[in-house]
Parts: structure tokens; C-alpha cells; sequence
């Protein structure tokens, strides 16, 4: 069964720097997401993505953040200054449809130092 | 917005008891409530989900129950395994919305063997 692929899985990275977070989407799918979960809390969406823009954000989503599908298989979430509450795990989600379940790629722990 | 409630954060039974896990939601307008396991480090995983349109969905130990009048859902887990234990989260999202999920803040279930 084809998956949503993340990588990498984790990322060390210091206050203040950029950092990349890239996904592999299910090939056929043409819905993306992104939503966060700080360890040992919820998971809280942050932004969706359809037909190359932003469909929705959340409040979590502030100019910091930007997505961007490059090409024609990666969809990725830019951190422009990563700030130490920015530390989480990162999940990558698509769809085919707007009428399918929700799966995760395993995630990207983020660590800002 | 919605705002999914989740009680109780966790719950411990002996193998072999039911578990319940309940969830209430605050925007009428939701139509799709998922549930998730999530086990330790791992990405969360879709066990069942149930839209707006039916009462109640069984899948063999697993079945979800939705009162939209009081606006709550349940999860039921029946004849509890030990590797049922996880966190299980609820969510809630109205179709339309681009697959805004907004997550319950967890329950840790426990099954004792």
C-alpha cells in the first residue's frame, strides 16, 4: 500500500536557522497537509494545500512558515527562523479526493537547540 | 471554530474489559469525526471514522457512536488486548474544509494483561 514518506526523520537545528521539511506525497493525491504535534500533547493542524496554493492555515501558521510544492512529487514546509516552540513533530497528510481519510507519513521530529 | 474535547485522558483496564473514550465537539457544522491511535514515537494511524449521516460503525472489536444533537462521539473498544494500549485521539472536521482536523487532546489507554 503506497504511504506518504517524510523525511528526514529527524532534524537537529539551532534557533534562529532555516530549516526544510520535505514530503513525498501519495502519487495520485492532489490535497497536502500539514499539521504538528508537540511531544506529549495533540496534534493541531497547520496549513492545507490544493491546486499549488494555500486552501487553508491555521492561526499556528504565521508568516515564519511557507509551503511550497516544487515539483511534481514533493510538497515541503519552510521554517524561515525556527524558534525553540517550534520544536515538535511535523506530520505530511494528502488525498486523492476531498472525500478521503486523513493518513500521516511518520513525521519529522523537529529539534531546535 | 471547533473545539474537540476528550475524556478521559487516560484510562486503564484489565485485558479482556470494554474501553470507552468519549468526545464531545462544540461547531454543528462538523460532519466527520476520525479516531487515531497513536503508540509511542509513531505516526498517528486512522482505526475508524464516521460522518455525520449515520449513528454508528462497527469494525470487528472497534465501533464509534455519534450523537449529533448533543454533539458527542464515542469510541468503543471491546475485548481490550495489550496491544490495544495507546494514545488514542479524537477529531473532528466539517467536509468541506479542506480536511481541517482539530484533534482531542488524547487518551492513554492502558490494558493491563
Amino acid at each position: 500500500e503506497p504511504e506518504v514518506t517524510q523525511t528526514p526523520s529527524h532534524q537537529v537545528t539551532q534557533m534562529g536557522q532555516e530549516v526544510i521539511l520535505r514530503c513525498v506525497p501519495i502519487s495520485n493525491h492532489l490535497y497536502f497537509y500539514w499539521y504538528r504535534q508537540i511531544l506529549g500533547q495533540k496534534v493541531e493542524f497547520l496549513v492545507s494545500f490544493y491546486n499549488n496554493e494555500i486552501s487553508e492555515k491555521s492561526e499556528i501558521f504565521d508568516d515564519q512558515f511557507s509551503v511550497e510544492r516544487p515539483d511534481g512529487s514533493n510538497f515541503t514546509l519552510k521554517i524561515r527562523s525556527t524558534k525553540l516552540e517550534d520544536s515538535a513533530m511535523y506530520f505530511c497528510a494528502s488525498t486523492p479526493e476531498d472525500n478521503s481519510p486523513l493518513h500521516f507519513g511518520n513525521g519529522t521530529r523537529l529539534t531546535v537547540t | 471554530g471547533e473545539n474537540v474535547e476528550q475524556h478521559p485522558s487516560t484510562l486503564s483496564v484489565q485485558e479482556g474489559d470494554s474501553a470507552v473514550i468519549k468526545c464531545t465537539y462544540s461547531d454543528s457544522a462538523s460532519n466527520y469525526f476520525p479516531w487515531y491511535k497513536q503508540e509511542l514515537g509513531k505516526r498517528p494511524q486512522l482505526i475508524i471514522d464516521i460522518r455525520s449521516n449515520v449513528g454508528e460503525k462497527k469494525d470487528q472489536r472497534i465501533a464509534v457512536t455519534l450523537n449529533k444533537t448533543a454533539k458527542h462521539f464515542s469510541l468503543h473498544i471491546t475485548e481490550t488486548q495489550p496491544e490495544d494500549s495507546a494514545v488514542y485521539f479524537c477529531a473532528a472536521s466539517q467536509r468541506d474544509s479542506s480536511y481541517k482536523l482539530i484533534f482531542g487532546s488524547g487518551t492513554r489507554l492502558l490494558v493491563r494483561p
